[in-house]
């Protein structure tokens, strides 16, 4: 069965400072996969999403930037991180050349800029 | 993307009634749509999912009907029980966008003894 890591759970960053989240997936190959963030008692916003090795679409202009530098690993960064990132971070994968399928979430990144 | 929204952001239900979360899409190219359910502090789970071919779909105590007439979207949860207390997002998708899905802001639901 396919399973997503997403780590840390939580993470207290001073502004300024880098970041780094990593997302794995196990279980299936090529998968697509998304960065998302969620702002207490919001929804969830796309930030990056990827259909393969090395590509990465970014869907909003921001302070964070993602790779792909395997098939079933997608990290989240940021080189100096503002107060405005805190929030909580989702990665998800669905299954690729699949019109219309669901995405399957990890458990999250708690992430307090301070 | 264009906005997916829900009428009411908080939902209290006694246990054991039915529950009913309802949400609006705008975007009339939408055709699939996937009602998540997200407990504090974790990801959301995937509860139930309809394509716009369909009008209904039913699973184990939820229903989700569609009209796309007016492009509503609900959840009907039967026999409501506490560990239903969740945050519950609608979210869509169309052909022009199939890699990704557009998630409204959430209706709280919550169980009352």
């Amino acid at each position: 069965s396919q399973t997503i890591h997403q780590w840390p759970a939580t993470l207290v960053q001073p502004v300024g400072s880098p970041l780094s989240l990593e997302c794995t997936v196990e279980g299936t190959s090529n998968p697509n996969l998304y960065w998302y963030r969620q702002a207490a008692g919001r929804g969830l916003q796309l930030l990056f999403y990827s259909v393969g090795i090395g590509q990465i679409s970014s869907e909003v202009p921001q302070n964070l930037s993602a790779s792909r530098p395997q098939d079933r690993q997608f990290i989240l960064s940021s080189k100096k991180l503002l107060l405005s990132d805190s929030g909580f971070y989702l990665c998800a994968w669905s299954q690729t050349g699949l019109a219309n399928t669901e995405a399957f979430f990890g458990q999250g990144t708690r992430l307090t800029v301070v | 993307g264009e906005n997916v929204g829900l009428h009411l952001p908080t939902l209290s239900v006694q246990e054991g009634d039915n529950s009913i979360i309802n949400c609006a899409y705008s975007n009339s190219a939408s055709d699939y749509f996937i009602w998540y359910k997200q407990e504090s502090g974790k990801g959301p789970q995937f509860i139930i999912d309809i394509r716009s071919n369909m009008d209904k779909r039913q699973g184990q105590r939820v229903t989700v009907l569609l009209n796309k007439t007016v492009k509503h979207l609900s959840l009907q949860i039967a026999a409501t029980q506490p560990g239903d207390s969740a945050v519950y997002f609608c979210a869509e998708s169309s052909r022009r966008s199939i890699r990704q899905l557009t998630f409204g802001s959430g209706t709280q639901l919550t169980v009352l003894p």
